[in-house]
């Protein structure tokens, strides 16, 4: 059975901290591993990663791959309250079919 | 501007009834999904259409069912309500490339709770 796993489920950390968040998956016909962050509402897109060892960023955001073996992780530097949410990682294994991991809930305090 | 909606964005059901949530979108996007989030499983996916008069069952379908007879729109049907099937959920559509991928993009999401 396909399956991601994140970690931690729940983070708390002050203003300015450093955080990585863990992604793991167990997938047959992987084809790409996604984050998404969901604040009170739908998820949004972040990254897509396909190869391994390629590093992605977007400002204070980025995430890296390992195919060989099999996780990911979302780096955020210099955290701000507005990073406060749900971190999502999916891995895509058929024509966009998503299974998600369970999600790690960041908060951000001031 | 394009978008995606769902309705109702909150709905109270008693279990046996039928019950049909809607989503729209107006990017024409010719991929469809509809997923269920509750606590402690992420997003599952239940239902998928690749265009017009194309249904798939995802991870979960089992109560579920959609239609696809236009592009814009894929109604989930609860057949008959389940205090199990209490979640969250959420349509998505993609069609435009981003940098290789099909980007999902996700409706605002309906809370449905079955009594």
């Amino acid at each position: 059975e396909d399956k991601v796993v994140q970690s931690p489920l729940s983070l708390v950390v002050h203003e300015g901290d450093t955080v990585t968040l863990n992604c793991s998956y167990e997938v047959t016909n992987f084809r790409s591993l996604l984050w998404y962050k969901q604040e009170k509402k739908a998820p949004t897109f972040l990254f897509m990663l396909t190869s391994s060892g390629i590093e992605k960023k977007s400002g204070r955001l980025s995430s890296i791959l390992d195919k060989k073996e099999l996780f990911s992780i979302l780096n955020i530097t210099a955290t701000q309250t507005g990073d406060s949410a749900i971190y999502l990682c999916a891995v895509e294994w058929g024509a966009q079919k998503l299974v998600f991991g369970q999600g790690t809930r960041l908060t951000i305090n001031p | 501007d394009a978008e995606i909606t769902q309705s109702p964005r909150h709905k109270i059901t008693e279990t046996g009834r039928q019950v049909t949530l809607a989503c729209h979108q107006t990017w024409n996007h010719n991929n469809m999904f509809w997923y269920r989030q509750d606590l402690g499983h992420g997003l599952r996916l239940i239902h998928y259409s690749y265009g017009v008069q194309d249904t798939n069952k995802g991870e979960v379908s089992d109560g579920y069912s959609v239609s696809r007879s236009n592009t814009e729109d894929l109604p989930l049907t609860l057949e008959s309500a389940a205090s199990s099937q209490t979640s969250v959920y959420f349509c998505a559509s993609s069609g435009v490339q981003h940098a290789g991928y099909y980007e999902q993009y996700f409706g605002p999401g309906t809370r449905l709770t079955v009594t």
